[in-house]
């Protein structure tokens, strides 16, 4: 079992749909949960992180974290075509491991 | 602009050949990352430094694989005798060092080996 697991889609959605975006994950040491957007042929970009449980809103981006089911969640309101892109979960303990992305469309 | 910045942003090489990739990273950052990712997969961690100091190193970092941060602000990473395997995005991030979680990534090197 991967350390953190995360579905690839692609995911398509209509605009203004809300998205919900998960990574599972086994190691129990993770302490802080991040989320990255990454356009296609750019770097990834920092959205949140959150540490240790409970939820973190910003915007129209809210990320929650279960520690007790291991499993990590980012919501999406009112989604719009420019947050198509590939959204990277990630974890640390004493270095950061990264899922391996969730496409994402947004359908105008 | 005071991001991360990497160069060259592309690089097509022959197999066989050295190439060298350049990191300058947030001015007041004291920490810096490289990473490596393929398509379809998340940034693999390969190596940080600590101000000057190379501080881990991944298995991913085979002995062809060599970073260095002299002076403690920019990085390279240089890849000697190149491998089809070695074809990825390259990248480079950087952040504080109390705030290592929040790590702020350069548009990265593509690399092509032929």
């Amino acid at each position: 079992q991967k350390e953190v697991e995360q579905d690839p889609g692609p995911l398509s959605v209509p605009e203004g749909a809300i998205v919900s975006l998960n990574c599972t994950y086994s190691n129990s040491a993770f302490q802080y949960f991040m989320w990255y957007r990454q356009y296609s042929r750019k770097g990834p970009e920092l959205l949140m992180y959150t540490y240790s449980s409970g939820n973190k809103e910003d915007g129209r981006f809210t990320a929650q974290v279960d520690k007790s089911s291991k499993y990590i969640s980012l919501f999406i309101r009112d989604s719009q075509p420019s947050d198509s892109a590939t959204y990277l979960c990630a974890m640390r303990d004493d270095k950061i491991i990264f899922g391996k992305g969730t496409r994402l469309h947004i359908l105008p | 602009d005071t991001g991360v910045s990497q160069d060259p942003r592309h690089k097509i090489t022959k197999r066989g050949q050295n190439v060298t990739f350049r990191c300058d990273p947030i001015s007041e950052h004291n920490r810096l990352y490289w990473y490596r990712q393929t398509l379809g997969q998340g940034p693999e961690f390969l190596t940080y430094f600590q101000n000057e100091a190379q501080l881990e190193k991944s298995r991913l970092l085979s002995d062809r694989f060599s970073a260095e941060r002299p002076k403690g602000s920019f990085s390279t990473l240089e890849i000697q005798r190149t491998e089809q395997g070695d074809s990825a995005m390259y990248l480079c991030a950087s952040s504080r060092g109390d705030s290592s979680y929040e790590q702020y990534f350069g548009p990265g090197t593509r690399l092509t080996v032929t």
